[in-house]
């Protein structure tokens, strides 16, 4: 299983951009990258997901390196309710979900 | 429906005790897991079901006995637990392939006394 490498914390404050990082050098050309975030006392949440080109949805986007070696998660304008662990995984075909440690986001009012 | 339901949301249980956690979802979903959660750590990942089999045992215990009665049931029996087994435990579900999201439950909170 390919692994994850993310900040552990990261700070913001309310209604800037954040721009969450992920390293996956040992990703293979079917892993798909996925984002889920968890906010306190719940279940992990989708965020978005993409293979190799960047994608938009009504959460975030996501961008993604050329060489699939590293990808950003990015809130446009972070609000407190985005304060969460976010994490960056990857999936195979052989339907393995792994999770990281995760970057746990603080958003400052 | 995008749910997934489980239940209990809390569970108390002594060392000799016999208890199982449900999860159950009604997206049609083929691929069903168990995670373990411990505070401040991520989940990791217990069991995988795909078509009501069991494709992925990630070396648990045998005192943790998953069963996949139907597409839309997955259950976790509890048997001879340690007080170390207490955690957090997520059941989640997702359409068969690695290109399709995870939706997760709510979770089971369990303490072994």
């Amino acid at each position: 299983d390919a692994k994850t490498t993310q900040p552990n914390s990261m700070e913001s404050n309310e209604e800037e951009p954040v721009h969450l990082p992920c390293n996956h050098s040992t990703i293979s050309g079917t892993d798909y990258i996925h984002w889920y975030r968890q906010l306190p006392s719940q279940g992990p949440e989708y965020v978005i997901h993409g293979l190799t080109s960047n994608v938009n949805n009504r959460m975030a986007s996501l961008a993604i390196a050329e060489d699939r070696k590293s990808s950003t998660l990015i809130l446009h304008r972070a609000t407190l309710r985005d304060a969460a662990v976010y994490y960056c995984i990857l999936r195979d075909v052989g339907n393995q979900f792994y999770f990281g440690t995760g970057t746990s986001l603080t958003v400052i009012p | 429906d995008t749910e997934v339901t489980q239940t209990p949301k809390h569970l108390v249980m002594g060392m000799t005790n016999k208890k199982s956690l449900k999860c159950e979802q009604h997206m049609g979903h083929r691929a069903m897991y168990w995670y373990k959660q411990k505070a401040k750590k991520p989940p990791e990942l217990m069991f995988v079901y795909s078509y009501e089999k069991l494709s992925i045992n990630e070396s648990v215990p045998s005192r943790f006995s998953p069963e996949c009665p139907n597409s839309s049931l997955l259950n976790l029996h509890l048997h001879a637990l340690q007080p170390e087994d207490s955690a957090l435990y997520l059941c989640a579900s997702s359409q068969l392939g690695s290109l399709y999201e995870q939706y997760f439950g709510p979770g089971t909170r369990l303490t072994v006394t």
